[in-house]
């Protein structure tokens, strides 16, 4: 079983539309959850972290549901630029800070 | 600021060669890391090293060796290339959660793509 699996998508959405994407954890140890951001033959970079009580940066919420292990990423009023793969992320709770990655949800925001 | 430096960009290998993938942070982080990115896999964690002088096994290491002689460089290498090595590879580093830290970004250096024939 992958430790962590979301929807690979595409998801083709237009331009100002609300999209969500959802993914879930194995490990119940597991304390930090992350969404990178990778663009098309590039390093992913961070667009946020995820706290239990949940987060927001602008058009972007964020949600953790311990008790499902469950984790969610709300984009409102898409844009063009939003234009990428999301990964969902989530440490191993070693004490290292090792990361396992979903497989990654693209999205393709259409004019 | 430079961030996390890898390099090469591109590399074209032959079957059995060596070849040695470069990592620098000037971050000061404690912490470094390789990963591969194969599609439809996602990353994967290859090597990983908790500070200067300690290094340890990820989930697909067999193939490739790593040392860790400074907090700024982490080399990753590859002992005889097989066609499987042929992915993009990331090196990335953060603080480490070693003492309560929580929530630490990870910075990736800009990818290796490397393809073994």
């Amino acid at each position: 079983r992958k430790e962590v699996e979301q929807d690979p998508g595409p998801f083709n959405v237009p331009e100002g539309a609300t999209v969500a994407f959802n993914c879930t954890y194995s490990n119940s140890a597991s304390q930090s959850f992350f969404w990178y951001r990778q663009d098309c033959r590039k390093e992913p970079k961070l667009l946020m972290s995820v706290y239990s009580s949940g987060n927001e940066d602008g058009r972007f919420t964020a949600q953790l549901n311990r008790a499902s292990q469950y984790i969610s990423l709300l984009i409102r009023d898409s844009k063009l630029s939003d234009s990428a793969t999301y990964l969902c992320v989530v440490n191993d709770a070693t004490g290292a800070n090792n990361l396992f990655f979903g497989t990654g949800t693209r999205l393709t925001v259409i004019p | 600021n430079a961030g996390v430096t890898q390099t090469p960009k591109f590399q074209v290998l032959k079957t059995g060669q060596s070849m040695t993938l470069q990592c620098a942070q000037d971050m000061n982080h404690e912490y470094m890391s390789w990963y591969r990115q194969d599609p439809g896999m996602g990353l994967r964690l290859i090597h990983y090293s908790v500070g200067a002088g300690i290094t340890d096994q990820g989930e697909v290491p067999n193939g490739y060796n790593v040392s860790r002689s400074t907090t700024e460089d982490f080399p990753l290498r590859l002992l005889s290339a097989a066609p499987s090595q042929t992915s993009v590879y990331f090196c990335a580093s953060s603080y480490s959660i070693a003492g309560g830290r929580m929530n630490t970004e990870a910075f990736f250096g800009q990818g290796t793509r490397l393809t073994v024939v």
